[in-house]
């Protein structure tokens, strides 16, 4: 069975830059059957996608956070991981990780596992 | 951005009514060249991750109950529970994968009445 599992400091400060990491296990981030990607959810909000990489190491993101945003990849340690510069309170949400799938055309397509979630506040 | 927008937001539904969600879409997520529907739908409880339950707007995923499904064309989808049970309380999305930014509808809890 699949799993993700989010971890990184659950306080940020406003300016600094907030850092998440998803390690997965049962299954090789790098068999390139999947990409890997980054939701969030402010409180009483919506979920909003932030940004998604591909095991090439190539990258797409939502245009409301490009400028801020760096998804990377570490396949010595099944994992990936999000970088946000410059947070302020907007920021403060709950981050998931997830893994998704590719359409037969090699598109990519849904999410099929979540990991649970951690919560991140910005405050000083 | 495709705008996905659910409705209602919120419903109470009696143990073993039927359950309808819709969710509309600003944009059609049909993708004419191999007629696939870009369109998910997930399950989230609470203390749990989220959960996919059906994708390609009618496909359910390995696993879940059969009382679940999924319809819709173009811009207007529909998850039914045919016979709503305890362990069906949650906040139901919807999303698109048509185009990027993937977007989610805004949610729709269930309860039990």
């Amino acid at each position: 069975q699949v799993h993700l599992q989010e971890s990184g400091p659950g306080l940020v400060e406003p300016s600094q830059t907030l850092s998440l990491t998803c390690t997965v296990s049962g299954g090789s981030i790098s068999s390139g059957s999947h990409y890997w990607s980054w939701i969030r959810q402010p409180a009483g909000r919506g979920l909003e996608w932030i940004g998604h990489i591909y095991i090439s190491g190539s990258t797409n993101y939502n245009p409301s956070l490009k400028s801020r945003v760096t998804i990377s990849v570490d396949t010595s340690k099944n994992s990936f991981s999000l970088r946000l510069n410059s947070v302020t309170a907007a920021d403060t949400a709950v981050y998931y990780c997830a893994r998704g799938v590719y359409d037969s055309g090699g598109y990519p397509a849904n999410f099929d596992y979540w990991g649970q979630g951690t919560l991140v506040t910005v405050s000083s | 951005d495709i705008v996905m927008a659910q409705s209602p937001d919120s419903l109470a539904v009696s143990l073993g009514e039927r359950t309808t969600i819709n969710c509309k879409s600003s944009q059609s997520v049909l993708y004419r060249s191999n007629n696939k529907t870009y369109l998910a739908w997930y399950q989230h409880k609470p203390g749990q991750p989220p959960k996919l339950l059906i994708y390609w707007a009618s496909t359910r995923d390995s696993g879940v109950p059969d009382r679940f499904s999924g319809s819709g064309s173009g811009t207007d989808f529909t998850l039914t529970i045919s016979s709503l049970q305890a362990e069906d309380v949650a906040i139901y999305y919807c999303q698109q994968y048509y185009h990027a930014p993937w977007t989610f509808g805004q949610g729709t809890r269930v309860e039990i009445k």
